[in-house]
């Protein structure tokens, strides 16, 4: 059964700073995986999907990578801003055909400006 | 952006009623799903649905019903509401079969308190 882990639970770090979410997942037989971030009280807004074939994803300043035989993803947020206060959560999709997504716990990220 | 809408955004009710929780997407996608997330805690899937009269039960075990009659419009059900299913209930779709790349889009979800 596909496990998703997200390390650090909480970050905390001045504005301007770079720094790096970690997802583990326990069975590399993934399709894709996909970060999203979710404001408190809000749906999740899709940020990043990277497919199994890939080993990285760029949109602006969020770089995410995927090592497939590690079970692995990490999402890179370069300069990060007050704006980008939010609970980043990672998912994978599993090969089979019914499309779900096994999500992680998420890290909850607070940039103090 | 995403076009896929839930309303209500919030409800309050008292036990016993019967509510439905409406999503709506005009992306046309064929699959769409609905999670349940505590505060602060994970998204479990509780339904999903492959198409047009396709229905499924998730990895978490729901009291709640859905149904899928036309493409664009997946509701679900809870026939008595109970303060158990006070939580956030959140709509995804994700895109069509042709294109495959199995992308989520989320709704902004239905934040039900049952009192």
């Amino acid at each position: 059964k596909q496990e998703v882990t997200q390390i650090p639970a909480a970050l905390s770090v001045p504005e301007g700073e770079n720094l790096v979410l970690n997802c583990s997942f326990t069975d590399s037989a993934i399709y894709n995986l996909q970060w999203f971030r979710q404001d408190p009280g809000k749906g999740l807004t899709s940020l990043l999907l990277i497919q199994s074939s890939q080993r990285e994803q760029t949109s602006g300043r969020l770089n995410a990578s995927l090592d497939k035989s590690s079970g692995r993803s990490t999402l890179y947020i370069a300069a990060s801003q007050p704006g980008d206060s939010a609970t980043y959560l990672c998912a994978v999709r599993g090969m089979d055909s019914s499309y779900k997504l096994i999500f992680g716990s998420g890290t909850r990220l607070l940039v103090r400006p | 952006e995403a076009d896929i809408y839930q309303t209500p955004r919030y409800l309050v009710i008292g036990t016993g009623k019967k509510i439905t929780l409406e999503c709506s997407q005009t992306m046309g996608h064929d699959k769409m799903y609905w999670y349940q997330q505590d505060p602060g805690m994970e998204l479990h899937l509780i339904h999903y649905s492959y198409g047009v009269n396709s229905t499924e039960k998730g990895d978490l075990s729901s009291e709640s019903t859905v149904s899928r009659i036309r493409t664009e419009h997946f509701p679900l059900t809870l026939e008595s509401a109970r303060p158990s299913h006070t939580s956030q209930y959140l709509c995804a779709s994700s895109d069509p079969g042709t294109a495959n790349t199995g992308e989520l889009f989320f709704g902004e979800g239905s934040r039900l308190t049952v009192l």
